[in-house]
Parts: structure tokens; sequence; C-alpha cells
């Protein structure tokens, strides 16, 4: 059965700060593995990386894959209240259906 | 930008009654699935669609649920026969070369 595992569950920090939330897996067959940013609803794509080693960014998200340690980091700088959210991790198969799997994810607030 | 619908936002119904959920995918995207999230759980996957058939489904996807592509557009989940347990958030994604994309959920309350 394939297995998602975030840490920490929760983390509380203030504005500005740096926080790197942690995902690990195992899964039969990996493609994929994708970071959602959850609100109040459906979880709003982030990032999705399928090799080793290569970051990717988008402003002050930053995230990368390490295959050999069957884990990723998605790391946020310069922290924002409106940064306050759930952080999924997901991974999907190399199968037809590409299904993913989700962590239980990361509580992330930031207090002003 | 391109973004997954889904209608209705919020579904009140009453437990052995019939809900269909509708979702409209991102238009190039050939891969179309549904998950669902009970409050305060993981989101689940429940099946996934390509070419007009189901490609993968889960445990869950038992014979109560249906999906459907009724025409070049929509992408339905039916449950037949809705029980308390059903009562969850459920989202419809459709994948493209970039990722999975979700829409924003039908919150189904059964009664």
């Amino acid at each position: 059965e394939d297995k998602v595992v975030q840490s920490p569950l929760s983390l509380v920090v203030h504005e500005g700060d740096t926080v790197t939330l942690n995902c690990s897996y195992e899964v039969t067959n990996f493609r994929s593995l994708l970071w959602y940013k959850q609100e109040k609803k459906a979880p709003t794509f982030l990032f999705m990386l399928t090799s080793s080693g290569i970051e990717k960014k988008s402003g002050r998200l930053s995230s990368i894959l390490d295959k050999k340690e069957l884990s990723s980091i998605l790391n946020i700088t310069a922290t924002q209240t409106g940064d306050s959210a759930i952080y999924l991790c997901a991974v999907g198969r190399e199968t037809s259906g590409s299904r993913l799997t989700f962590g239980e994810g990361t509580q992330l607030t930031v207090n002003p | 930008e391109p973004e997954v619908t889904q209608t209705p936002s919020h579904q009140v119904t009453q437990m052995g009654q019939e809900v269909i959920l509708r979702c409209v995918p991102i238009s190039n995207h050939l891969y179309f699935y549904w998950y669902r999230q009970i409050l305060g759980q993981k989101v689940e996957f429940l099946v996934s669609f390509y070419n007009n058939e189901i490609s993968e489904k889960s445990e869950i996807f038992d014979d109560q649920f249906s999906v459907e592509r009724p025409d070049g557009s929509n992408f339905t989940l039916k449950i037949r026969s809705t029980k308390l347990e059903d009562s969850a958030m459920y989202f419809c994604a459709s994948r493209g070369l970039a990722g999975q994309f979700f829409g924003p959920g039908t919150r189904l309350t059964v009664l």
C-alpha cells in the first residue's frame, strides 16, 4: 500500500521566518510528487516533481525531490500571514490512471 | 487561466437518495479523477477516468458509485443510494502535462 508521511503535522511561525516542510513516501512505481496548498476548500497546485535534485521555484516557495531518500522538502522563505494553510504532499504512480496518494498535511500558521 | 469547475458547491440529501455531482475538467486534459475528503481526514482517491472508461478505482468506489462523461465537457459522479458516511467534500481533478488540478469541491451532507 502506498504511503505518504508529512512532518511536522503542525507549525507556528512569525512573519518573515523561513520554514521547511518534509514529505517522505513509499510508493510502487513512483511517477511524480506533487505539493498543494489547501486553505478553505480545494487543494491548489504548487509543484510537480519528477526528477531528483532539480529545484522548482515559484516566488518565495521552492521544492526539491530526493528519489534516493524517497523524500521531498517544500521551503517557504520570508513567510507572510497569507501563507497560513495546510500544505499537502501527494505521490502519483506510473500507471495509466496515475492516482494520487496524499499525506495528512502540515498545518502552517504564520502569525504577524 | 483555465480551471476545473464543480457544481453544486453544497448538496444536502436524505439517506438513501441518489445524488449526481458535476464537474467540468480543463478542456485539453485527458485524465479525470474524483477524490473525497471526510472532515479532518486525508484526501482519498476514488476513481480515475480516461478515454471514456474507468482506468483505476479504489476500494471505496463500490457498486453504489458510478462515473460518466455524458458529453464533451461534463464529468459526473453518481452515488446511487447515499449513506451517512458518504458525507464529505468531493473533489474533481483533471491532469495535464504540468500536473493534476483540483476543482473547488462539492460539500455533500447526508442526513
